[in-house]
């Protein structure tokens, strides 16, 4: 079976340094890969996901991800993070070829940036 | 473009009452469609999901159910509430065979 497990539960920087977001998965057959980013009371908004070629993924808000196949990895990087990047950011992994597209998610990481 | 709405925004509920949350998906066809929980400070549950209407699949033992009674409509309902259903619920959506899913902006629910 599937499973996402995000190394971190609270994450707290300083702004304008930089971050890692760490999560690794396991799975028995190849995967997509995704991060998700959540406001305070909102929905989840895509950030950015691996489905194949290039292992360095960027997505919106200046944030990037390396899939790392042989140490099941999929941390998430920002060189330099802003105050309002403070949110919950999850972790998530989809099985495929699959009909349902079901995703499975980590528990997520509260990132916290202090002025 | 794609849409995805959900309501009420926030609801109080009391114990034992039924519950009727409803998602609906604009700007698309045959979406799959797809429930989460999330409960304070914990990750986010697939309660159920749907690849067509009438045709739901559950994750989960609960005290939840499902429907689906037109293509981009996605209902989620209780007879009788529990304390335990408090939480923030999410419907997503993706197309069929695609990986990529987009949430709606979620529904608090708070059962006294």
């Amino acid at each position: 079976a599937q499973s996402v497990t995000q190394l971190d539960s609270q994450v707290p920087v300083f702004e304008e340094a930089p971050v890692e977001l760490r999560c690794n998965y396991s799975s028995s057959v190849s995967v997509y890969l995704f991060w998700y980013v959540q406001y305070p009371n909102q929905g989840l908004q895509l950030l950015l996901k691996y489905l194949s070629g290039s292992t360095l993924v960027k997505g919106i808000n200046g944030f990037e991800a390396e899939f790392n196949k042989s140490q099941t990895s999929f941390h998430l990087r920002k060189p330099s993070v802003h105050i309002s990047d403070t949110a919950e950011y999850f972790c998530a992994v989809s099985d495929l070829p699959s009909n349902t597209g079901k995703l499975i998610f980590g528990q997520g990481t509260t990132l916290q940036v202090k002025p | 473009s794609q849409t995805i709405h959900q309501w009420p925004a926030t609801l109080v509920q009391p114990v034992g009452s039924p519950l009727s949350l409803e998602c609906t998906v604009e700007g698309t066809s045959n979406p799959n469609l797809y429930w989460y929980r999330q409960a304070a400070g914990r990750g986010l549950q697939l309660l159920f999901y749907s690849v067509g209407i009438g045709q739901i699949s559950s994750e989960v033992p609960q005290n939840l159910s499902a429907s689906r009674p037109q293509d981009r409509q996605f209902i989620l309902s209780s007879k009788k509430l529990l304390l335990s259903d408090s939480g923030f619920y999410l419907c997503a959506w993706s197309v069929r065979g695609r990986e990529t899913q987009y949430f709606g902006p979620g529904t608090r629910l708070l059962v006294l």
